[in-house]
């Protein structure tokens, strides 16, 4: 069954450090999603992409988050610099039609 | 514009039923439902478009009231394997982004 991957799993930063995680989604999923979800909480969307197009990144800390699609699979979320709330788990998702969404396993950062 | 949830949480013997609530104050487009266990990612149960549908996952089932703006998840018969933070998630429009409500936690006891 095909999945969502993510990496790292885990990363501990410093504050002021820059952060990286990628996600690669399922094959044929033209939509990719990068969430932030604090503990117990909702997920909460930071930014969109249709293939290698940004949709919505209207949530996105444009100041220090980015983020990338360069090829239309997978993708890029930077942190710099990392900031001690930044500290969330942090999902991809990807979905074939904007309906249904499939999650990764996630990384779980924390800025010490 | 964030959908509410209730109960918050609740708590079950095996074999018991629960029933999930999740309203929004605005016109919706279509609900999504999922389940996250703890330290994993939320995995995908159902979604229900506008047209008042009605769908079911094993013993799982849920409804979209598309005029009351609400939607509820029906856990029949409930397991162990059940227990875990049920999120809705709601679209406001067919090009909306999915905004999840904070959580139902269930907690399925022998």
């Amino acid at each position: 069954e095909a999945e969502v991957a993510q990496s790292p799993r885990y990363k501990i930063t410093e504050k002021s450090q820059a952060v990286a995680f990628w996600c690669d989604p399922i094959s044929g999923h033209a939509t990719l999603y990068w969430y932030r979800q604090i503990l117990g909480q909702g997920p909460e969307l930071l930014v969109q992409f249709q293939d290698e197009s940004v949709v919505d990144d209207s949530q996105l800390p444009k100041d220090r988050f980015s983020a990338e699609r360069l090829k239309g699979v997978d993708s890029t979320l930077k942190i710099q610099p990392a900031e001690l709330g930044d500290s969330a788990m942090y999902l991809c998702a990807s979905s074939p039609q904007r309906r249904e969404q499939f999650f990764g396993p996630g990384t779980r950062l924390t800025v010490l | 514009q964030q959908p509410v949830q209730s109960p918050q949480a609740v708590i079950l013997r095996e074999g018991e039923d629960a029933v999930i609530n999740c309203s929004s104050s605005k016109a919706l487009y279509s609900v999504h439902w999922y389940r996250q266990k703890h330290g994993e990612a939320p995995v995908f149960l159902m979604i229900l478009l506008k047209g008042g549908e009605q769908k079911g996952h094993e013993k799982i089932s849920a409804s979209f009231n598309e005029k009351k703006q609400q939607s509820s998840l029906y856990l029949t018969a409930s397991q162990l394997s059940y227990s875990g933070t049920y999120f809705c998630g709601t679209v406001g429009g067919s090009q909306g982004n999915l905004i999840f409500g904070k959580g139902t936690k269930l907690s399925v006891k022998p």
